[in-house]
This record gives structure tokens, sequence and C-alpha cells, in this order.
């Protein structure tokens, strides 16, 4: 079966530029993440949603980053203006815990995509 | 917040040998500690996880052990082999919604 698949791969913006990064969870997957990672370092929170619930959003970095799942399914984590520093790989999860369950679970990552901001 | 260390940032063995990677967590309420692999270019994989009411699990070469009151946990890989050489996270989480990576070590095997 399909995997979590994210694009573009790799994105190159200019300082300034708007970006939108797209994730599509493993089909009836409920839970769905962001994180960021920079190079040499381990994946970072970001936000979490459950359905088209955006829970927590607590690592979001700064105004200029804003994710949406407006059906539950996709996600798109868009940036503003980008700066340098926004420079990373941008991972998806999903997870699927039993209905009516807040035990941790599994997640499944895609392949990133790799932000670079000129 | 949680906040996870991992020793050492890179490890180097011979193949066949063992590999130990050691992690340290803060939030004792943490009670999900999984272990990930990421092979370059790609995302992290899940390779074993443990929860804080068992001590120890095993999975064919992969073992790790958890020590609630010192707030560790180690991955354990015996009988190394070329293809083991990656990346490694450990992670601690307290709820479903979160959890928190520690900052990685890259492992190589040498043949």
């Amino acid at each position: 079966g399909a995997g979590v698949s994210q694009s573009p791969r790799y994105k190159v913006a200019k300082r300034g530029q708007d970006v939108a990064l797209r994730c599509d969870p493993i089909s009836g997957h409920v839970s769905l993440f962001w994180y960021q990672q920079a190079l040499g370092q381990g994946p970072e929170f970001l936000t979490y949603f459950q359905n088209e619930a955006q829970l927590d959003k607590s690592g979001l970095p700064s105004d200029r980053f804003f994710a949406e799942r407006p059906e539950g399914s996709v996600s798109t984590l868009k940036i503003q203006r980008t700066q340098q520093e926004d420079s990373a790989v941008y991972l998806c999860a999903s997870s699927s815990p039993p209905a009516g369950t807040k035990i941790t679970y599994e997640q499944y990552f895609g392949p990133g995509t790799r932000l670079t901001v000129t | 917040g949680e906040n996870v260390e991992q020793h050492p940032s890179t490890l180097s063995v011979q193949e066949g040998d063992s590999a130990v990677i050691k992690c340290t967590y803060s939030d004792s309420a943490s009670n999900y500690f999984p272990w990930y692999k990421q092979e370059l270019g790609k995302g992290p994989q899940l390779i074993i996880d443990i929860r804080s009411n068992v001590g120890e699990k095993k999975d064919q070469r992969i073992a790790v052990t958890l020590n609630k009151t010192a707030k560790h946990f180690s991955l354990h890989i015996t009988e190394t082999q070329p293809e083991d050489s990656a990346v490694y996270f450990c992670a601690a989480g307290t709820s479903y919604d979160k959890v928190i990576f520690g900052p990685g070590t890259s492992l190589s095997v040498i043949p």
C-alpha cells in the first residue's frame, strides 16, 4: 500500500517568497504531524492534527508558518515571506491510534521536502 | 517541556560487533519511547518502541532497555551489518499528540 507522500521533494525559494508544502497521509490515518528537521538534527515538532482539527500548533516558530487540513486528509504547510533560517527538511507523519484511545502510536513518516531559501 | 539527550553523536563499529546508543529524558511523565532509523534522503522509520510498563523489549538483533527511575533508555544492535549504517533517533512521548526526538546518532558499520 502507499505510504505517506510529500510534494515537492525539493523546493528552492528566494527570501521573501511564500511556499506551500503538501502532505498526503496514509489513507484513513486520523493523526497528522509536521516536523522541521535542520541539517544534522532530530525532527522538531511543529503541529498536530486530529482529522481536520489542529489540536496543537505550539511548535510553529512564527506566525509566518500556517498549516491546514481542511477535509481531514491532505495537509498543507505554508510558509510566508521565507527567511534563510527556514531552510530545512519538512517532514510529515501520520498515525492511526485506535478510536477512543489517547495512547501514542507509531508515526509513519514521508520522505520530506527539502526547502532551501536563498 | 520534555528534553531528550542522546549519546554518542557518532559511532563506528566493525561488522559483527554490537552497537549501543543511550538516551536520557527529562519528563518523568513520558511513557512511550520509540527508536527511529533514518537513511539518507528518507524519512525516519520506526524500528522498535517500548512503553513504560516494560523494562526491556527485543526484536531479532535489536533490543531496547528502559530505566524509568534513572530516566534513561538504550538501543542495542547485535551482529551489526553494513545495512545498519544510518542515523538513529530516540524519542520520548507523554501523550498521543507529540513525541520529542533526540539529536541523533550516526552509526557506521565497517565491513
